[in-house]
């Protein structure tokens, strides 16, 4: 039992440049996280998902898009990386009978 | 919107000796629930603490206790017998039912041996 992966650990991006971080989790969550921490403001949520074929917006989705098409995947897109996306990306999932998230390890990304 | 405020941008304990952290939120509704949170050097998001607004009592997990103050919407952390361990951003986080997390800003706790 995996939990919650993420691929990429750490990607470096030029800016304009696209590419899709991908999250899995192995516990049959319905629900699905992404976050972006920067330093001085916690985390905020990107964009998340209560189930298959489902997404909704958080609070700041701008530049981002996500798809759910697997139960267990979550993926995030950036189609023209800014710098201002240079972040560290959590994906966190959930079942729906519990109130606990629990987190993958993060994805570091940097644009120049 | 809810929100969520760590008044405490840094904290340092000396080791053995018992600190808290604070945290207060705003909400109108009367069920949610809240967490704390620990992000080691490692960056792994781990589960501290938690508590439903509708219990009464204080829930603890070994040496990590929490006040909660729910009129005064307050959900402080203690830690006692601080460890080396122990030293990490913790963030406090609140949840209506069916709704995803909102967290506050963190606070960078040094534990000094």
């Amino acid at each position: 039992n995996a939990g919650v992966t993420q691929t990429p650990k750490f990607r470096v991006l030029k800016t304009g440049q696209s590419m899709t971080l991908l999250c899995a989790q192995d516990m049959n969550h319905e629900y699905m996280y992404w976050y972006r921490q920067d330093p001085g403001m916690g985390l905020r949520l990107i964009h998340y998902s209560v189930g298959e074929g489902t997404t909704a917006k958080g609070e700041v989705p701008d530049g981002y898009n996500v798809s759910r098409l697997k139960k267990q995947n979550f993926l995030l897109g950036l189609e023209s990386a800014a710098p201002s996306q240079t972040s560290v990306y959590f994906c966190a999932s959930r079942n729906g009978g519990q109130e606990t998230q629990y987190f993958g390890p993060g994805t570091r990304l940097l644009v120049l | 919107a809810q929100t969520v405020t760590q008044s405490q941008p840094e904290m340092s304990v000396q080791e053995a000796e018992t600190v808290t952290l604070s945290c207060t939120y705003d909400t109108s509704e009367n069920n949610y629930y809240l967490f704390w949170y620990k992000q080691p050097p490692s960056r792994q998001m781990i589960l501290v603490i938690r508590q439903e607004a509708y219990k009464q009592q204080n829930a603890t997990e070994n040496r990590f206790s929490v006040n909660f103050q729910k009129a005064a919407k307050s959900f402080s952390l203690k830690i006692s017998d601080s460890q080396l361990g122990d030293t990490a951003m913790y963030f406090c986080a609140f949840m209506k039912r069916h709704t995803p997390l909102v967290f506050g800003k963190g606070t960078r706790l040094s534990v000094i041996a």
